[in-house]
């Protein structure tokens, strides 16, 4: 298995309160990926990040930063939580070239938002 | 865009039933397809791949074959049993520089009565 540890694993929180989340690595993978997962919506890219200090925004950024200081970690922060944050949470990494774009997940952390 | 459409779930079966579970997509070139399972609680860990048309992965007694020409990518099983029952994420990977993200599919729930 792909070493990637998320934290925490729960937590719950009150609105406009901030949050970040953890995604730690071991195996020195160059992209990493947070994604949100809600029913009926299936996985939705967040943000990703294609190395140290270069990310960018996926298709529901809005209301989340991330940052990458290190290859190991991968922060996810939302500024001021909203109970449409709600939801689990899944990192994701990868070391891809054309054939191998395989994403290896994390265990995920469940959000609730007061 | 690239897309993926998978049948809608949830999909119930008997233990030992044979399972199709239909994906298709629209992609230019030669993209990437993949399976990937999500047991209750957990993250997603890849189930099979194919990278060009006509290949066909397997792992675990699941099958896919990649088909260019009905841009299909159909996950089977000859005989399932109660611990198949997850959720089955079909996705590519464009064959064009997309920073290496993947396109996710909606998610069909297999429930597998014993």
């Amino acid at each position: 298995d792909a070493g990637i540890t998320q934290s925490p694993r729960h937590k719950v929180t009150e609105t406009g309160t901030p949050v970040t989340l953890r995604c730690h690595q071991t195996e020195n993978h160059r992209y990493m990926y947070w994604y949100r997962q809600d029913p009926g919506h299936g996985l939705r890219l967040i943000h990703y990040s294609y190395g140290v200090k270069d990310t960018d925004k996926g298709e529901v950024s809005d209301g989340y930063s991330v940052s990458r200081s290190k290859t190991e970690d991968f922060l996810l922060t939302l500024e001021s939580a909203t109970s449409s944050q709600t939801s689990v949470y899944f990192c994701a990494i990868s070391e891809p070239q054309v054939g191998q774009e395989t994403q290896y997940f994390g265990p995920g952390t469940r959000l609730l938002v007061l | 865009g690239d897309s993926v459409t998978q049948m809608e779930g949830p999909v119930t079966l008997s233990e030992e039933a044979f399972l199709t579970i239909n994906c298709t997509y629209t992609a230019t070139g030669y993209p990437s397809l993949f399976w990937y399972v999500q047991y209750p609680g957990e993250g997603l860990q890849l189930l099979l791949k194919a990278t060009k048309a006509d290949d066909k992965g397997s792992n675990k007694g699941f099958e896919a074959t990649y088909r260019k020409e009905t841009t299909s990518f159909h996950l089977e099983k000859g005989s399932v049993q109660v611990s198949d029952s997850a959720v089955y994420f079909c996705a590519l990977s464009p064959q064009l520089d997309s920073n290496y993200q993947l396109i996710w599919g909606a998610g069909t729930k297999l429930i597998i009565k014993p």
